[in-house]
């Protein structure tokens, strides 16, 4: 099973809702991805997960908190979010840092 | 801040011709990946590099490295249609470890035209 999988695949929230987004790998991968994406950009690195420890926080703000609560799981957790905030959220897990990573297909996400 | 740096940012070809993209890089590397994306979706991994090999294949893809000029290649050979996507080399930071990651390029959009 070399899949990565996302969920909501779209959300739509206003500035003062919370929601999650969640990934899932079955790989046995020990590091695992937040990567934030705008159209026609890159993928900028959010949050790294090693062994189920944050490994690299790229100074994200506060209103985007990782969870990692086993090696399978990794959760991102949003609230007072704000409309430049919206954009494709990729996660991405490989067998450790540095190495192939394996990414799901996103979370569109669209902050009103 | 962006490690690679890919030429040319749009390539347009017929199917069935090679498509070669460049990527250069400023800092030392463990590695270096190519990907692949289709609009909007999530990103496939086509090829690593190692800081010590110089080149490898996968299937129609060619991917050299050349460490002294800081520069990678990624060459498809007989293109096709579904090729049509945006790719992204990236590089993994030397050394490896707690603060290995990698730094993506902005991206070559590859068309091919049937």
């Amino acid at each position: 099973d070399t899949e990565v999988t996302q969920t909501p695949k779209h959300l739509v929230m206003g500035m003062t809702n919370k929601k999650s987004l969640k990934c899932e790998q079955h790989m046995g991968h020990r590091a695992m991805y937040w990567y934030k994406q705008k159209a026609k950009k890159p993928p900028e690195l959010m949050f790294v997960y090693s062994y189920e420890k944050l490994s690299i926080n790229e100074s994200v703000p506060s209103r985007f908190s990782p969870e990692c609560p086993n090696s399978s799981l990794l959760n991102l957790h949003l609230h007072a979010l704000q409309p430049e905030d919206s954009a494709l959220y990729l996660c991405a897990s490989s067998q450790w840092q540095g190495e192939t990573q394996y990414f799901g297909p996103g979370t569109r996400l669209l902050v009103l | 801040s962006q490690q690679g740096e890919e030429d040319p940012q749009a390539l347009s070809i017929q199917e069935g011709e090679n498509a070669t993209m460049n990527c250069s890089y400023k800092t030392s590397i463990n590695n270096l990946q190519w990907y692949r994306q289709n609009s909007g979706r999530g990103l496939v991994h086509l090829i690593l590099i190692r800081s010590n090999e110089r080149e490898k294949h996968s299937g129609r893809l060619r991917v050299t490295l050349d460490t002294s000029k800081k520069s990678s290649s990624l060459l498809i050979t007989a293109s096709r249609a579904a090729d049509t996507a945006s790719y992204f080399c990236a590089t993994a930071n030397f050394p490896t470890g707690a603060n290995s990651k990698l730094t993506f390029g902005k991206g070559i959009t590859l068309s091919v035209r049937p």
